[in-house]
């Protein structure tokens, strides 16, 4: 069973400070890494994705993963009120094969 | 260029109704997907279809069915629905082979009474 975990939250941090957003996955043979914001009733958005161990930054966000401990984390810096939504990590084996999603993490930035 | 659409947008059924929910893509993508979300939950996968003229199971596919009619639009049909199977339903599409995100449809909200 692939499993992709993540804290629910909420998670509360104050406007401008970095939020740290943390997933574990049971999959060894997960290939492909990404990060998906979702608004209250909205669809999913990506904002990162990631395919080798190390970091990956673009703007104001940075994914990184381990592959050995298989953990992926985002980082969200200089954090802003419409940072404030459900962080969704999802993980792929490869080829055509659809994602596995986590439960999603509510992150609340308070101004 | 509109992306993924999917209709209805809302739906209310009564349990052992069917129905069928549509999905189209204009990004010539070759993979679509269907995921189910329920509250509190990530997004689980339905069924998907690698190309045009193949489809497979996903996470949850029982009580569901799928036809790739074409490349451009993926449907998912309810026989016969459940209380169970009340959800948000999200369409995806994504260029296999190529690009991975994988782009979403804005979602159908389904009731089964």
């Amino acid at each position: 069973q692939k499993e992709v975990e993540q804290n629910s939250g909420p998670l509360s941090v104050p406007e401008g400070a970095i939020a740290s957003l943390n997933c574990t996955y049971s999959d060894r043979g997960s290939q492909s890494f990404f990060w998906y914001r979702q608004y209250s009733g909205k669809s999913p958005e990506l904002i990162m994705s990631i395919y080798s161990n190390g970091d990956k930054e673009d703007g104001r966000f940075t994914a990184q993963l381990n592959k050995a401990s298989q953990y992926v984390s985002l980082l969200i810096r200089d954090s802003q009120p419409s940072d404030s939504a459900t962080y969704l990590c999802a993980v792929r084996r490869g080829g055509a094969d659809g994602l596995t999603f986590g439960k999603g993490t509510h992150l609340i930035i308070q101004p | 260029n509109a992306g993924v659409t999917q209709t209805p947008k809302f739906q209310v059924l009564k349990t052992g109704q069917s129905m069928t929910l549509q999905c189209a893509q204009d990004m010539n993508h070759n993979s679509m997907y269907w995921y189910r979300q329920d509250p509190g939950m990530g997004l689980r996968l339905i069924y998907y279809s690698a190309s045009e003229g193949t489809t497979d199971k996903g996470e949850v596919p029982n009580g569901y069915n799928v036809s790739r009619l074409n490349k451009r639009e993926f449907s998912l049909r309810l026989e016969s629905a459940a209380p169970s199977q009340t959800s948000v339903y999200f369409c995806a599409s994504r260029e296999f082979g190529g690009e991975e995100t994988q782009y979403f449809g804005p979602g159908t909200r389904l009731l089964v009474l």
